[in-house]
């Protein structure tokens, strides 16, 4: 059984830029969920995909965007970077139910925006 | 809004010397409470789910319990290869699972 993967493991960015970041969930699971955590912090969530749809979201601005495919990999995109968008960010996937949705996350992506 | 205290901030233990880990929390309804370990520029691991208060989870050195306002990881008799951070998180009932973390408490264990 694979574990969650994430690319690129490392990504410089301009300020303005745009960004996209790619995830893999583990096998069979059916949620991913993103979170950007700074350094010294805890994870923050970003948003989340049940099924392909968005199903809940953090206070984060409408230019932190995703999707979910059919085959539960997921994408993150960020437009417009900002300094303060530096930070690693993590993919966690899932097999949710009506009662448990223990989440297991991937290596993360460190993303630096000078 | 849910929030999660975790102290202290850092501990630094020597091999042998066991010690617990506090996590503090408020939430609207608990779905579950988790508990992640984190080495330095990686992933958070996932150690363990507790969902209602009294229960325990046992992981090889780690014993995580919970009550109605709290939640301890226990180590006993650390070793160095237990260094590293640990992040508490709560989950609240509802269609979003978010996972709301406090900041973690930095475990440095000394041979």
């Amino acid at each position: 059984e694979t574990g969650v993967t994430q690319s690129p493991t490392h990504l410089i960015k301009t300020r303005g830029q745009q960004v996209t970041l790619r995830c893999s969930s583990q096998s069979g699971h059916n949620t991913v969920s993103w979170y950007q955590q700074a350094l010294g912090q805890g994870p923050q969530f970003i948003f989340q995909y049940y099924r392909e749809e968005e199903n809940g979201r953090g206070n984060f601005p409408p230019r932190f965007s995703g999707l979910q495919f059919p085959n539960y990999s997921s994408e993150l995109n960020v437009n417009a970077l900002e300094l303060d968008d530096s930070a690693l960010y993590l993919c966690a996937s899932s097999w949710k139910t009506l009662t448990t949705d223990t989440q297991y996350f991937g290596p993360g992506t460190r993303l630096t925006v000078l | 809004e849910d929030q999660v205290t975790q102290s202290p901030e850092a501990l630094r233990l020597q091999e042998g010397e066991s010690s617990s880990l506090n996590c503090s929390y408020t939430v609207s309804g608990l779905r579950g409470l988790f508990w992640y370990r984190q080495d330095p520029g990686k992933g958070p691991e996932f150690l363990f789910t507790l969902y209602s208060a009294g229960e325990e989870k046992e992981k090889e050195r780690l014993k995580a319990t919970l009550t109605k306002k709290e939640s301890f990881l226990h180590i006993t008799a650390p070793k160095p290869e237990d260094s590293a951070t640990y992040l508490c998180a709560v989950q609240a009932p509802g269609a979003n699972s978010k996972l709301t973390f406090g900041k973690g408490i930095t475990l440095s264990v000394r041979p």
